[in-house]
């Protein structure tokens, strides 16, 4: 079966730190870009990080750029997001997507995270 | 950074409906835009890629056209299960941009 499966979210504080964790299966991980996608309660999506297959090539949003880090494990067919400095607006289920094909294809269940003091 | 701009934000059908939802982009993507639906509580999922490209066990029921800056999402006839909100995305340059969804009630 093709799945996502995220986990790491929870309660953290504003200014901490949070890393997020996407184990993939049933698809070929290694040859995979691999993104993360953002919602903010009843708010529209948000496109947050992107890491190519290899690894190598990184991208980032604008509003959480200098905050995040992110990075696989082909060997673990796993996908990290490291983030930091959280602020309240940070608030979000946060998706683990692949893309193919120049769309978005494959989605997690989505992790919380809740930042607040 | 490219905006997406849907329309409507939301709007009112019936089972049976012929349904048009509109993105426009704030300047030229070809063909770079893909169609989501969302149901509440649940991930997005992929109904259309590069702006008519149906994706795999999405019903025939539903469609994209255009090019450029304007594209629709329609759904030919309004099934229950349809009742969602849909986002459309542009995929043509970094950052990836989504518009900000139109919610379909009955």
């Amino acid at each position: 079966e093709v799945q996502l499966v995220e986990s790491g979210g929870g309660l953290v504080k504003p200014g901490g730190s949070l890393t997020l964790s996407c184990e993939a299966s049933g698809f070929a991980f290694s040859t995979s870009s691999m993104h993360w996608v953002r919602q903010a309660p009843g708010k529209g999506l948000e496109w947050v990080a992107s890491v190519s297959s290899s690894g190598t090539g990184t991208q980032y949003g604008d509003s959480l750029k200098g905050r995040l880090t992110i990075s696989r494990d082909n060997t673990k067919n796993s996908l990290f997001l490291q983030m930091s400095s959280l602020r309240v607006d940070d608030t979000a289920v946060y998706y683990c997507v692949r893309r193919r094909s120049d769309a978005f294809d494959i989605w997690g269940q989505g992790t919380m995270v809740i930042v607040s003091s | 950074d490219i905006q997406m701009t849907q329309s409507p934000s939301s709007l009112s059908a019936s089972v049976g409906d012929r349904v048009t939802i509109t993105c426009r982009a704030s300047q030229s993507i070809g063909f770079y835009l893909n169609w989501y639906q969302q149901k509440p509580g649940k991930a997005p999922k992929l109904l259309i890629a590069t702006t008519s490209s149906l994706h795999s066990g999405v019903p025939s029921r539903f469609s994209g056209s255009g090019s450029g800056t304007d594209f629709t999402l329609t759904i030919s006839s309004l099934q229950p299960e349809d009742f969602a909100t849909y986002f459309c995305q542009q995929s043509y340059s970094n950052p990836l941009t989504f518009g900000g969804g139109t919610k379909v009630e009955i």
